[in-house]
């Protein structure tokens, strides 16, 4: 089956510093890749969609400048936290979906656990 | 506005008992609806809807639509204590230019021995 990956799984860093974490999709080329946070006892929030090559589209709510999103290729977008705060403590988690017929699920990657001190 | 509500928010059971999962959507231009299930990292694809009225099944899970009704249903037979997980519903939609997925709060289901 189709596997996502996040790097690094967990990361703790100071405040005022930028944390970058990626989303690599395996075995197959994701056109699309979402950006989520996980809140404690809450579902998944949709922070952006990213599509290969282009800008990504930011939810409303989320600071663009703040959450810097590259899906420079079909295989590899990033997240970075710039300034991070420890209000950005958080699972961080990314989905792939790939193009074609048939194949229209999203894969989820395994999370990043920010902590901000 | 747009929305998925899931109920129950919480389940109790024992093992093999059944339970159904609700989850209803108000979304603008519905393309699919998929259901996760997630234990302690990120959810993992469980099934994707997209037709009314058409069964999916896997193991001891299956799952139905109805788009006329806009909900879906998820049931879990013979329950195990694996299956203790938060069980997620999320609609694709394409509201705008571009899709977008609308999750659920979750129904937290916990199988007891």
């Amino acid at each position: 089956g189709a596997v996502v990956s996040q790097h690094p799984s967990r990361v703790i860093c100071k405040s005022g510093t930028s944390v970058k974490i990626e989303c690599r999709s395996l075995d197959f080329q994701a056109t699309t890749m979402f950006w989520y946070r996980q809140f404690p006892k809450k579902s998944l929030m949709l922070m952006a969609t990213s599509n290969e090559g282009s800008k990504a589209t930011y939810e409303q709510g989320v600071e663009k400048d703040k959450f810097l999103i590259n899906h420079a290729s079909l295989t590899l977008s990033t997240l970075t936290v710039t300034s991070a705060h420890p209000e950005d403590s958080s699972f961080y988690i990314c989905s792939a979906r790939g193009s074609g017929t048939g194949f229209y699920e999203q894969y989820f990657g395994p999370g990043t656990r920010l902590t901000v001190t | 506005e747009d929305k998925v509500v899931q109920s129950p928010l919480s389940l109790v059971v024992h093992e093999g008992d059944t339970v159904t999962l609700n989850c209803s959507y108000e979304v603008t231009n519905f393309r699919s609806l998929l259901w996760y299930k997630q234990e302690k990292k990120a959810p993992t694809f469980l099934f994707m809807l997209t037709s009314s009225g058409i069964e999916k099944k896997s193991g001891r899970l299956s799952s139905i639509l109805d788009k006329k009704e806009l909900f879906s249903i998820l049931n879990i037979t013979a329950t195990q204590t694996g299956d203790s997980a938060v069980y997620l519903c999320a609609v694709e939609a394409n509201p705008y230019d571009f899709n977008k997925f609308y999750f659920g709060s979750g129904t937290k289901l916990n199988v007891k021995p």
